[in-house]
């Protein structure tokens, strides 16, 4: 199975960018996302990326994946107010079991 | 449009009761899943199925029965609840056979039934 981890808290100010970083430790996984959780919701898809590719960009948001390192991280550019939720990195494997890190909360201060 | 909606999304119940959450989706998926999530917020998989059968089953109790009529649908049946399974339970879904026409096979998540047991 797979372990991923993720800090549990991150605070930035309004403007700044975001970097919310997640390891893990199967390398095997075809499919890499993002997920974002506002209060009381569900989970909804922010971005994704694929295993072969290094990085991903999609307006505010870039994904980097370091395989070497077993690291992914999601950058937010310019952090809203708006932004303040809970990420979770999530993966994929080749049985289509899906592993999720703890998610990490992000608070952005006006 | 609601893609994956599941009833209820507050439940209110006291210990020993027998209560049921239900899920349905709309996206024409193989398969679906049901999540708990706790107060720290981790997600942890209960179950899986695959066109009405069961392909996941991680270490839950007994009390916990999942059905599927079909694949559109799968209920969560709790019995003799506990207070420990105070928790936000989700229902999700994803196309299994990712492929042309299904670019990345995420799973697809309810709004969450917070069930609370006295």
């Amino acid at each position: 199975g797979e372990d991923v981890e993720q800090s549990l808290f991150l605070s930035v100010r309004e403007g700044d960018s975001s970097v919310i970083n997640c390891t893990y430790t199967d390398s095997s996984s075809t499919y890499l996302y993002w997920y974002k959780q506002e209060p009381g919701a569900g989970l909804q898809l922010l971005t994704y990326i694929f295993s072969n590719m290094d990085m991903k960009q999609d307006q505010r948001l870039t994904v980097l994946l370091n395989k070497k390192d077993k690291h992914l991280s999601l950058r937010i550019a310019d952090t809203q107010t708006g932004d303040s939720a809970i990420y979770f990195c999530a993966f994929r494997d080749n049985f289509n079991k899906f592993y999720f890190g703890s998610g990490t909360k992000l608070n952005v201060k006006p | 449009d609601t893609a994956v909606s599941q009833t209820p999304k507050y439940l209110v119940t006291q210990m020993g009761n027998d209560k049921s959450i239900k899920c349905e989706q709309n996206l024409g998926h193989d398969t679906m899943y049901w999540y708990k999530q706790d107060s720290k917020k981790f997600l942890k998989i209960m179950f899986s199925y695959n066109n009405k059968e069961l392909i996941i089953n991680e270490t839950v109790p007994n009390r916990f029965s999942p059905k599927s009529p079909d694949k559109a649908h799968l209920n969560l049946h709790i019995n003799s609840l506990e207070l420990g399974d105070s928790a936000v339970y989700f229902c999700a879904s994803s196309q299994d056979r990712v492929g042309a026409g299904v670019r990345t096979g995420e799973l697809f998540f309810g709004e969450g039934s917070r069930l609370t047991v006295l």
